[in-house]
């Protein structure tokens, strides 16, 4: 299993651009990255995935180097309603008989004005 | 997008008795469903995986008699925590894998469970 490192928390403000890294040195062949975003009491809602190199839609970026031992998720113009936890998950879901998708401790980001 | 729902919402029990929770997807086929609890500020623990017609594999550290998981079809597992007691009391999410994108996992709103 894939373990993931994030910072445990970050702060920024309105309109400014939020790169958090995630480190998952023992990532497997078949693994995929995928970002989820969490608001409390909610549960965690899909943002991005990824493979290797860079994947873009209409909220986030992900950047994944060649190695694939960390990746980081790009937030543009985050704006009040981007406070959450964002987790960064490592694992093959299509084989759930061989690997668990497990959370890590997540980045708790807070937006201020 | 595909979507998963919880029912109830939200639940208040008295310690001793038994209380389901339905996991269904709603426009898709899941062939695999997982069930996760989370404490306050704490991340998900995955508490077992459930696939259609076979039992669920349990995490170790949660009991199977305790925390009963049934598959029935492809649009619903159910999750009865069985003699809850406060220790109990959090916040029960459940994930389904879309069959045929095998590599997206939808998660319901999640349950929240307090055992009085």
């Amino acid at each position: 299993l894939a373990k993931t490192t994030q910072p445990i928390s970050m702060d920024s403000y309105e309109g400014q651009e939020v790169n958090i890294t995630c480190s998952h040195n023992n990532i497997a062949t078949n693994d995929y990255i995928t970002w989820y975003q969490q608001f409390p009491s909610q549960g965690p809602r899909f943002i991005i995935q990824g493979y290797k190199t860079k994947v873009t839609n209409e909220v986030a970026s992900l950047f994944i180097p060649a190695d694939r031992k960390s990746s980081t998720l790009s937030l543009p113009r985050v704006s009040l309603s981007d406070t959450a936890v964002y987790y960064c998950l490592v694992g093959d879901v299509r084989d759930s008989s061989a690997s668990k998708i497990i959370f890590g401790s997540g980045t708790r980001l807070s937006i201020r004005p | 997008g595909a979507v998963v729902s919880q029912h109830p919402s939200w639940v208040i029990c008295k310690s001793g008795t038994s209380v389901k929770i339905e996991c269904r997807s709603l426009d898709f086929q899941a062939t695999t469903m997982f069930w996760y609890r989370q404490f306050p500020k704490q991340s998900l623990m995955l508490m077992a995986t459930s696939n259609e017609g076979s039992k669920a594999t349990y995490e170790q550290g949660v009991e199977k008699d305790k925390f009963l998981i049934n598959h029935a079809s492809l649009t619903l597992s159910t999750l009865t925590v069985t003699s809850a007691h406060p220790e109990d009391s959090s916040f029960y999410i459940c994930s389904a894998i879309l069959r045929g994108r095998d590599y997206e996992q939808y998660f319901g709103p999640g349950t929240r469970l307090t055992v009085t």
